[in-house]
C-alpha cells in the first residue's frame, strides 16, 4: 500500500538555525498538509497546500514557516529560525480528493536545543 | 470553527473485552466527515475508521465500530475483543465536506491501555 514518507525521522538543531523537513506524499494525491504535535498534546493543523499554493494556514504558521513543492514529488516545511518551542513531532499528510481521508507519514521529531 | 472534545484522557480495558471511547463535536456544518485515528507508541497516525455525516448507518471496520448520533453531535468508538496491539492514543477528528482542502480538527485524545 502506498504511504507518505517523511525524512528525517529525527532532527536535532540549535536555536536560531534553519531546518527543512521533507515529505513525499502519495503519488496521486492532490492535497498536502503539515501538522505538529507537541509532546503530550493534541495534533495541531499548520498548513494545507493545493494546486501549488497554500490554501489554508493556522495562527501557528507565522512568517518563520514556509512550504514548498519544488518538484512533482517532494513537499517541504521550512522553519527559518527555530525556537525552543518549535520542538515537536511534525506530521506530513496527503489526500487524494475532497472527502477522502488524510494519510499521515510517520513524522519527524524535531528537537531544538 | 469546529471543536472536538474527548472527555476521557485515559482508559483501560482487559484483553478480549469491549471498550467505548467517547467523542463529541461542535459545528454549524451539516455535511462533514468524522474519523478516528490511532497513534501507537511509535507515534505514527493510523486511520481506524471513517463516517460520513449524511449516512445514518454506523461505520464498522472489523473489531472497530462507531455510534454516530448526529443530532447529539456524538461519535463514539467501540473496540470489541480488545488486543494488546490496540494500546495507543486514539484521536477523534472532524473534517468539513466540500470542494476544498479542508483540514482535520483533532480532539485531545484518549490514551487506551489494554491489560493482559
Amino acid at each position: 500500500e502506498p504511504e507518505v514518507t517523511q525524512t528525517p525521522s529525527h532532527q536535532v538543531t540549535q536555536m536560531g538555525q534553519e531546518v527543512i523537513l521533507r515529505c513525499v506524499p502519495i503519488s496521486n494525491h492532490l492535497y498536502f498538509y503539515w501538522y505538529r504535535q507537541i509532546l503530550g498534546q493534541k495534533v495541531e493543523f499548520l498548513v494545507s497546500f493545493y494546486n501549488n499554493e497554500i490554501s489554508e494556514k493556522s495562527e501557528i504558521f507565522d512568517d518563520q514557516f514556509s512550504v514548498e513543492r519544488p518538484d512533482g514529488s517532494n513537499f517541504t516545511l521550512k522553519i527559518r529560525s527555530t525556537k525552543l518551542e518549535d520542538s515537536a513531532m511534525y506530521f506530513c499528510a496527503s489526500k487524494a480528493g475532497t472527502g477522502t481521508p488524510l494519510h499521515f507519514g510517520n513524522g519527524t521529531r524535531l528537537t531544538v536545543t | 470553527a469546529q471543536t472536538v472534545t474527548q472527555s476521557q484522557p485515559e482508559m483501560s480495558v482487559q484483553e478480549a473485552e469491549t471498550v467505548t471511547l467517547s467523542c463529541t463535536y461542535d459545528t454549524s456544518e451539516n455535511n462533514y466527515y468524522l474519523f478516528w485515528y490511532k497513534q501507537p507508541p511509535s507515534r505514527q497516525m493510523i486511520l481506524v475508521i471513517r463516517q460520513e455525516a449524511y449516512k445514518q448507518q454506523n461505520a464498522t471496520e472489523n473489531r472497530f465500530s462507531v455510534n454516530f448520533q448526529k443530532a447529539a453531535k456524538s461519535f463514539s468508538l467501540k473496540i470489541s475483543d480488545s488486543q494488546l496491539g490496540d494500546t495507543a492514543m486514539y484521536f477523534c477528528a472532524f473534517m468539513k465536506q466540500g470542494a476544498g482542502s479542508y483540514q482535520l480538527t483533532f480532539g485531545k485524545g484518549t490514551k487506551l491501555s489494554v491489560i493482559p
